[in-house]
C-alpha cells in the first residue's frame, strides 16, 4: 500500500495517559499535515510540518498537543494528559511539496477514544 | 480567515437520480482552490473533484461536476446518476493560493443519503 498510513487505527486510553498517533507519509512525501475531526464536525487543521520542521501550528492547541516529523521515521501526534474532550478522529495527510497546488493525500485516520 | 459553511446537514436522492449539495464561502482572497471531498463509512477522505478559483470553466469528474460562482463564493456538488456507492459525508474545503497558508479548511458536510 503506498499510501499515508496511520497507526494504530483504535486508540483507547484513561484520562491522564499520553497518546502517540503515527503517519507514514506517501513515498516521496515530505509534508504532512495533522487534521482533527470531532463527532459530528468537520476536520480541523492542527499543524503543518515538513521534514525536522514545523511550518504552521497555528491550528494546534496551545497544551498538551505537540507534533514532529523526524528526518527518519513517522510523523508523530503526541497528546499528554489525555481528557474526555480529546475524543475525535485524528487524519494525517501528506504532500510531495510545498504549495497550494500540490494535492494532499489524507490516511484513513486514528479514532481516539478517551476512557 | 477564511469560513465554509454547508447548510445541508443531510440529503436524500433516489437511486440514478441528480443531487446538488451546497457549499459557500467567506474569503478577502482573490485565488484559492476548493474541493469536494468524500467520507464513506470507512472513514476515508477521498478528494471528489477540484476547483482553481482562476478558472471560470467547472470542474467535472465522470459523474461528478461542480457549479462554481466565484462573485456569489458558491461552490455547489452535482452528483449525476446517483449510485449506492455515493453514500457518505461530503465535505466542501478551501485551500489559499498564498504560499505560507496551505492548510485546507472544511465545512461542516452533508450526510448523503442514496435510496435504492
Amino acid at each position: 500500500n503506498a499510501g499515508v498510513m496511520q497507526n494504530p487505527r483504535h486508540l483507547v486510553r484513561r484520562r491522564g495517559q499520553e497518546a502517540r498517533l503515527r503517519c507514514s507519509p506517501m513515498k516521496g512525501h515530505s509534508h504532512v499535515y495533522w487534521y482533527r475531526q470531532l463527532p459530528e464536525e468537520g476536520l480541523k487543521f492542527m499543524v503543518y510540518l515538513q521534514k525536522e520542521n514545523i511550518i504552521d501550528e497555528s491550528g494546534m492547541p496551545k497544551e498538551r498537543f505537540s507534533a514532529e516529523f523526524p528526518k527518519e521515521g513517522p510523523s508523530i501526534l503526541r497528546i499528554q494528559q489525555v481528557v474526555r474532550g480529546d475524543s475525535a478522529a485524528y487524519f494525517c495527510a501528506s504532500s510531495r511539496d510545498r504549495g497550494n497546488d500540490q494535492p494532499q493525500h489524507f490516511g484513513d485516520g486514528t479514532r481516539l477514544s478517551i476512557l | 480567515a477564511q469560513t465554509v459553511t454547508q447548510s445541508q446537514p443531510e440529503m436524500s436522492v433516489q437511486e440514478a437520480e441528480t443531487v446538488t449539495l451546497s457549499c459557500t464561502y467567506d474569503t478577502s482572497e482573490s485565488d484559492y482552490y476548493l474541493f469536494w471531498y468524500k467520507q464513506p463509512p470507512s472513514r476515508q477522505m477521498i478528494l471528489v473533484i477540484r476547483q482553481e478559483a482562476y478558472k471560470q470553466q467547472n470542474a467535472t469528474e465522470n459523474r461528478f461536476s461542480v457549479n462554481f460562482q466565484k462573485a456569489a463564493k458558491s461552490f455547489s456538488l452535482k452528483i449525476s446518476d446517483s449510485q449506492l456507492g455515493d453514500a457518505a459525508m461530503y465535505f466542501c474545503a478551501y485551500r489559499s493560493a498564498n504560499f505560507g497558508n496551505e492548510k485546507l479548511t472544511f465545512g461542516t458536510g452533508t450526510r448523503l443519503t442514496i435510496i435504492p
